[in-house]
């Protein structure tokens, strides 16, 4: 169980263009999502978490306006790099909670690698 | 502010032998402390969690052990094998916000 996906797995696009990568919790309800990336050799950075039915909380220095985080269910994030530029390459990870087992780790998605151009 | 260090960027033993990973942290006080395995382009699988009033939490051939004095948890593998080379990665919560280490690389060689 505590499975979480993420789609794509990989995307290429050009400078300008908007990318929307998804993170499904498959087995279980995630009223919690986080967003993180993660750059070679260095470890996962919090960007934002996402709380069901309500506005995204961004880590400082993280804009809002350029990554978009919709929680519309308990099962689905979204995160939308809005006018990606070739700095916003980099490799982008979700993952939820799951409190029902009464431990509070984190399970993550596989990640998505974002290249831009 | 908050700091964790994970000994060592990389950590290579031979087969067989146990390898013993190390997160220190400063300026914080964890209720929790976790360990992840985390394989090249893939993300972070949760492998053991301890809380601050445990001293040790085993899972098959691993071991944990969380010294809040020492500011200190060591990650153990005993009888390591090539399929344990991977990088891990501690985390100290709360829950709503881990923070990661950056990691150590662990070779197991044949």
């Amino acid at each position: 169980g505590a499975v979480v996906s993420q789609h794509p797995s990989w995307v290429i696009c050009k400078s300008g263009t908007s990318v929307k990568i998804e993170c499904r919790s498959l087995d279980f309800q995630a009223t919690t999502m986080f967003w993180y990336r993660q750059f070679p050799k260095q470890s996962l950075m919090l960007m934002a978490t996402s709380n069901e039915g309500s506005k995204a909380t961004y880590e400082q220095g993280v804009e809002k306006d350029k990554f978009l985080i919709n929680h519309a269910s308990l099962t689905l994030s979204t995160l939308t790099v809005t006018s990606a530029h070739p700095e916003d390459s980099s490799f982008y990870i979700c993952s939820a909670r799951d409190l029902t087992g009464g431990y509070n780790e984190q399970f993550f998605g596989p990640g998505t690698r974002l290249t831009v151009l | 502010s908050q700091k964790i260090e994970q000994n060592s960027e990389a950590l290579n033993i031979q087969e067989g032998k146990t390898a013993t990973l190390t997160c220190n942290y400063t300026n914080y006080s964890p209720a929790y402390l976790q360990w992840y395995r985390q394989d090249p382009g893939r993300g972070p699988v949760f492998l053991l969690l301890i809380r601050e009033n445990e001293k040790e939490k085993r899972k098959e051939r691993l071991k944990v052990t969380f010294d809040t004095t020492l500011k200190q948890s060591l990650f153990h593998i005993t009888a390591s094998q090539p399929a344990d080379s991977a990088t891990y990665l501690c985390a100290l919560g709360p829950a709503r916000q881990l923070t990661f280490g950056s990691g150590t690389q662990l070779t197991v060689l044949p």
